[in-house]
């Protein structure tokens, strides 16, 4: 079955205490990213990986951090986290480039940082 | 920048009714808009992917339109059930660095009433 899988499902975590979300897809999909969803703000994008060793910013980068060493993993890390990191995190992934393909995502990942 | 805009932000209705659901874009070189479905705390379920070059894409009672030339879509639900309450998500794949970032609407949240 085609799917993203992320661990953990909840997590609750003190601040400054490094942790990483897992992102696993068995699509060999080229293209993954990271989103966090927060009430009135909707989905923003973290990081996104065009492909294995190549990542970029999205439009939330502050205090995360990413790497793509093989296709089908994509680990959020939360250097040190804070309370302002409390949020709905997803993981995705698609083909990339202009290939009009759907795009997947994981069942999201609640993190609480007090 | 792309912005993408749902109205209403949340709707009400008998079970039974039809409704459309509506999303709007500014920027319309895209390669394709995608319908997701969100239950509360869940993941996102993909419901229909309409490319730059279609007008609608059907998928039992719901049915998406796209009308790139204006920035806007609908997405039509036939004979609503209690079980299609949930939050619908439009997000659009544009052009540029990131060709595979969608860009989320903040959502339409669906309550239909048995």
């Amino acid at each position: 079955e085609a799917q993203v899988t992320q661990n953990p499902r909840y997590l609750i975590t003190v601040t400054g205490k490094k942790l990483t979300v897992t992102c696993s897809q068995n699509m060999n999909h080229e293209y993954m990213s990271w989103y966090r969803q927060d009430p009135g703000l909707g989905l923003r994008q973290i990081y996104y990986s065009m492909n294995v060793e190549v990542t970029d910013k999205g439009d939330v980068p502050e205090g995360y951090k990413v790497s793509r060493k093989e296709k089908r993993n994509f680990p959020l890390i939360l250097e040190s986290p804070s309370p302002n990191q409390t949020s709905l995190y997803f993981c995705a992934s698609s083909f990339g480039g202009p290939l009009n393909t759907e795009a997947f995502f994981g069942q999201g990942t609640r993190l609480t940082v007090v | 920048k792309q912005e993408v805009t749902q109205i209403p932000a949340a709707l009400s209705v008998p079970e039974g009714e039809n409704l459309v659901l509506n999303c709007s874009f500014t920027d319309s070189a895209i390669y394709n808009l995608q319908w997701f479905r969100q239950d509360p705390g869940k993941g996102l379920t993909s419901l229909l992917l309409i490319q730059s070059s279609q007008r609608e894409q059907t998928s039992g009672r719901l049915n998406a339109s796209l009308d790139k030339s204006s920035g806007r879509s609908t997405l039509y639900i036939a004979a609503s059930q209690p079980g299609d309450s949930a939050t619908y998500l439009c997000a659009v794949k544009g052009y540029g660095g990131s060709q595979g970032n969608l860009i989320f609407g903040k959502g339409t949240k669906l309550s239909v009433k048995p």
